[in-house]
């Protein structure tokens, strides 16, 4: 079964704008990962936080890990319309590499 | 980064008929390798995690006699759909696992369509 849920579900802002999304988890994790995917596409790694950091950057993403809420956000800055695509959470358990989803967020970013 | 293999990308099939999917890991080898299914605006749903040598672990639900699953290489593992239904068709998508197994390197999916 999915691990959490993200909101919002959608989310549709101008170019230039910043976009955040969020996702929460149900269980202990060892890390907590965002990926992308474009329509009909396999998914691309985006960054990877771990469960004894709170906060990681890279490029125009930033990523904030809250364990004791269990939840998490990705913020991307500046968007462009070629950041229109699907993000999903996905949170890597205590034992095993075993990756859950969560239901993800479409973004869509207008020119 | 790590490339990851998948094909076919699309695949239409009749009912009844079996189809196999190939996942290749082409700049590393992966031990372990997961299938993933997805409905339409939906997110990824495990089916299986594949391990090189050994049998697959399904995820409850899970008909391990319909979704073959053959890792018999450390670049390669297949998923053959048995006897496919209208009701399988779903896109279907491979991950690996890259060196410590932390972050998942994906392939491009393979759209299934059963007639």
């Amino acid at each position: 079964s999915q691990q959490g849920e993200e909101d919002p579900q959608a989310l549709s802002i101008q170019e230039g704008e910043n976009a955040t999304m969020n996702c929460s988890y149900k269980t202990s994790i060892n890390n907590l990962q965002w990926y992308r995917q474009n329509s009909g596409r396999g998914l691309v790694h985006l960054i990877l936080i771990r469960s004894n950091e709170r906060e990681k950057h890279s490029g125009r993403l930033r990523v904030t890990l809250d364990t004791s809420k269990k939840s998490s956000s990705l913020l991307i800055t500046a968007s462009r319309a070629a950041d229109t695509a699907s993000y999903f959470c996905a949170t890597g358990l205590l034992y095993g590499n075993k990756l859950v989803f969560g239901a993800g967020t479409i973004l869509r970013v207008k020119s | 980064g790590a490339v990851v293999s998948q094909h076919p990308s699309r695949v239409i099939c009749k009912s009844g008929t079996s189809v196999k999917i190939e996942c290749r890991s082409l700049d590393f080898q992966a031990t372990t390798m997961f299938w993933y299914r997805q409905f339409p605006k939906q997110s990824l749903m495990l089916m299986a995690t594949s391990n090189e040598g050994s049998k697959a672990t399904y995820e409850q639900g899970v008909e391990k006699d319909k979704f073959l699953i053959n890792h018999a290489s450390l670049t390669l593992s297949t998923l053959t759909v048995t006897s496919a239904h209208p009701e399988d068709s779903s896109f279907y998508i491979c991950s690996a696992a890259g060196t410590g197994g932390e972050k998942l390197f994906f392939g491009s999916g393979t759209q299934l369509s059963v007639l």
